[in-house]
């Protein structure tokens, strides 16, 4: 059975940092990308980063560009989101979620975490 | 930027009834279209992608059709599990959802 659990979210002040982290099991983590998708609070989904496979291809949201840094660990089965620079209106609840292939330019999330939440403000 | 623009906002149908969701995109993106469902407190659900594929699991009543801007998701009867929020997607953009309440 897939599983991905979120970790790491909280509430941090603007301008701080925070890393997330995602565990994945019950599937070859190095043959798929993997994604972050956010939603605020009461809001729709937001495409955030996605990996390749072999953290060959990455990509951001414009929104988060500069500021988040995606990487993964294959030999931990884990993805890390690393967010500088928090505003308020990254405000959202954070969900791992896995492709269905190896590229992340298509970005089909056929698995997803129930998400961790991350709260910006002062 | 690709927008997508998903309608209605709201659509309100008895269980039994056949749901058609429509979703229109700026441009053209060939079949490169997923959709997904969300009900409230949980994580999406994978139901459609490359606009006809039903992903693993997912009932036959739920069909995707259409290619280039005009995509639709119809759920052939609903049952009283598939009112939700409905939302397509392409690559890093989603439509905004339409929510399937019931009547």
């Amino acid at each position: 059975e897939v599983q991905l659990v979120e970790s790491g979210g909280g509430l941090v002040q603007p301008g701080r940092s925070l890393r997330l982290s995602c565990a994945a099991s019950g599937f070859t983590f190095d043959d798929y990308a993997m994604h972050w998708v956010r939603q605020a609070p009461g809001k729709g989904l937001e495409w955030v980063s996605g990996i390749s496979w072999n953290s060959g291809s990455i990509g951001y949201a414009d929104s988060v560009k500069g500021r988040f840094t995606i990487s993964r660990d294959n030999a931990k089965n884990s993805l890390y989101l690393q967010m500088n620079s928090l505003r308020a209106e990254d405000t959202a609840l954070y969900y791992c979620a896995k492709d269905k292939g190896s590229g992340y330019d298509l970005r089909y999330f056929d698995y997803w975490g129930q998400g961790t939440l991350v709260t910006v403000s002062s | 930027e690709i927008v997508l623009t998903q309608s209605p906002a709201t659509l309100s149908l008895s269980p039994g009834e056949r749901a058609t969701l429509s979703c229109r995109a700026s441009q053209s993106v060939s079949s490169y279209l997923a959709w997904y469902q969300q009900k409230p407190g949980q994580a999406p659900r994978l139901l459609i992608y490359d606009a006809s594929n039903r992903a693993t699991g997912i009932p036959a009543r739920f069909s995707g059709s259409g290619s280039g801007t005009d995509f639709t998701l119809t759920i052939s009867s609903l049952e009283p599990e598939d009112f939700a929020v409905y939302y397509c997607q392409q690559r890093g953009t989603f439509g905004q959802g339409t929510k399937l309440e019931i009547k």
